[in-house]
């Protein structure tokens, strides 16, 4: 089955700890995306990636970094620095920008 | 110049209807214009796209019109069911912008 694959569904954090949520695909994607919703509002865009190697910040990088060894993967981690990280993240992979982008299931975190 | 408006925020039908959202982009230089549904817990999943060589796109009882002019884009729902009641999402990008999102719809088909 081709997708993308978010874990864990539900992650809580106590504060001052950094958490990594995991983002795997199999759709041979080039492009891939963190977004952040909150209740209420749209998606906002944290980080994506081009290519291998190289990512860039969206509208919302502070307090998360990312990285992209591999194709497959696009890894974010919400560090202590993020004051309000309490949030339903998504990852989504597409061909190029202006393609359909898939969307994994989501994880959401709160933080105890 | 990277932003998509949409209204309205929420949006409530009488089964049957028609659920009409609306979308209004600022970047001219954007051609590819997708709408996704969201149902609560879940990620968005592409419902219907458009790119600006036609005005118009149907598929089922989704239908996209687009005006290219007014730099406008709307979904239509024909025929509402409850089972349509979820969280709608239009953007647009182009080859060199990623996907800008608009803020969001939240349907409720009334049964």
């Amino acid at each position: 089955d081709g997708g993308i694959t978010q874990s864990p569904k539900y992650l809580f954090r106590k504060e001052g700890q950094n958490v990594t949520l995991s983002c795997e695909q199999n759709l041979n994607h080039d492009a891939m995306y963190w977004y952040r919703q909150d209740p209420g509002q749209g998606l906002r865009l944290i980080y994506y990636s081009q290519i291998v190697n190289d990512f860039q910040k969206g509208d919302i990088a502070e307090g998360y970094s990312v990285s992209r060894e591999k194709k497959e993967s696009f890894p974010l981690t919400v560090t202590s620095a993020q004051k309000n990280p309490t949030a339903f993240y998504l990852c989504a992979s597409s061909i190029g920008f202006n393609t359909e982008a898939f969307f994994g299931q989501g994880t959401r975190l709160t933080v105890v | 110049q990277q932003q998509v408006k949409q209204s309205p925020q929420s949006l409530i039908v009488q089964k049957g209807g028609i659920s009409i959202i609306n979308c209004a982009y600022e970047n001219t230089a954007f051609d590819y214009f997708p709408w996704y549904q969201q149902f609560p817990g879940k990620g968005p999943a592409l419902l219907i796209a458009i790119r600006p060589d036609v005005s118009e796109k149907k598929e089922g009882r989704f239908t996209i019109s687009f005006n290219k002019s007014a730099k406008q884009f709307s979904l239509h729902i024909m025929d509402s069911q409850p089972g349509d009641s979820a969280t709608y999402f239009c953007a647009a990008s182009n080859r060199g912008n990623k996907l800008v999102f608009g803020a969001g719809t939240i349907l409720r088909v009334k049964s």
